[in-house]
């Protein structure tokens, strides 16, 4: 088990409300990821972080922001939420130093936006 | 542009054999992973494969051919509990990762 744990598991919102998803983890690894997965596609990559404070844009970041203050958290906030976005969402994160590292994936969030 | 092609769903018998194919073509290559899914749960890491040729763990083995753009997962002695999709992902010339839509594998009894 990496020690990921992600919060909330299932939420259902309002279009055009703000939502934050949190990702926690235990084992004070540097790299951390946000990504998407809906049916039909392969998982996409919205940010991730290589250190606190220092975070950059995956493929689908647009309406999507990330904040990493601790090295254990890194949040993912829909700043208005859109029907769009309604997907699971998983975090995960490398470990090990190298970049052909395997990623280790939280239980992921399902979010619903209606 | 970036693309991995798997199938989108196979059927096989439990104690059987099955192969998952998966072809792609990247902007550079730094390594072929699968991972597991069951269904509502998280994806998990099952093998990598950087170098041409064949790697085995357990009922689960892996290939790849990079001249050909190819790779495959093997299990044998098929479980119940191997009903799950696969997932395939090629890291890019920039360390990427870009996955497959996934194969989902449905086994009979």
């Amino acid at each position: 088990d990496a020690g990921i744990t992600q919060s909330p598991r299932h939420k259902v919102t309002e279009t055009g409300t703000p939502v934050t998803l949190r990702c926690h983890q235990t084992e004070n690894h540097r790299y951390m990821y946000w990504y998407r997965q809906d049916p039909g596609h392969g998982l996409r990559l919205i940010h991730y972080s290589y250190g606190v404070k220092d975070t950059d844009k995956g493929e689908v970041s647009d309406g999507y922001s990330v904040s990493r203050s601790k090295t254990e958290d890194f949040l993912l906030t829909l700043e208005s939420a859109t029907s769009s976005q309604t997907s699971v969402y998983f975090c995960a994160i490398r470990v090990g130093q190298e970049e052909t590292s395997p990623l280790h994936f939280g239980n992921g969030t399902r979010l619903t936006v209606t | 542009g970036q693309n991995i092609d798997q199938p989108t769903e196979m059927t096989a018998t439990e104690g059987a054999i099955v192969q998952i194919n998966c072809t792609y073509q990247t902007s550079g290559f730094n390594g072929l992973f699968w991972y597991q899914q069951h269904a509502g749960e998280a994806p998990t890491f099952l093998s990598y494969n950087v170098l041409d040729g064949l790697e085995e763990k357990g009922r689960f083995s892996s290939f790849l051919s990079r001249s050909k753009g190819y790779s495959y997962l093997l299990l044998k002695e098929l479980q119940m509990k191997d009903s799950a999709s696969y997932l395939c992902a090629v890291m890019d010339s920039n360390y990427q990762l870009i996955w497959g839509a996934g194969t989902k594998l449905i086994i009979k009894p």
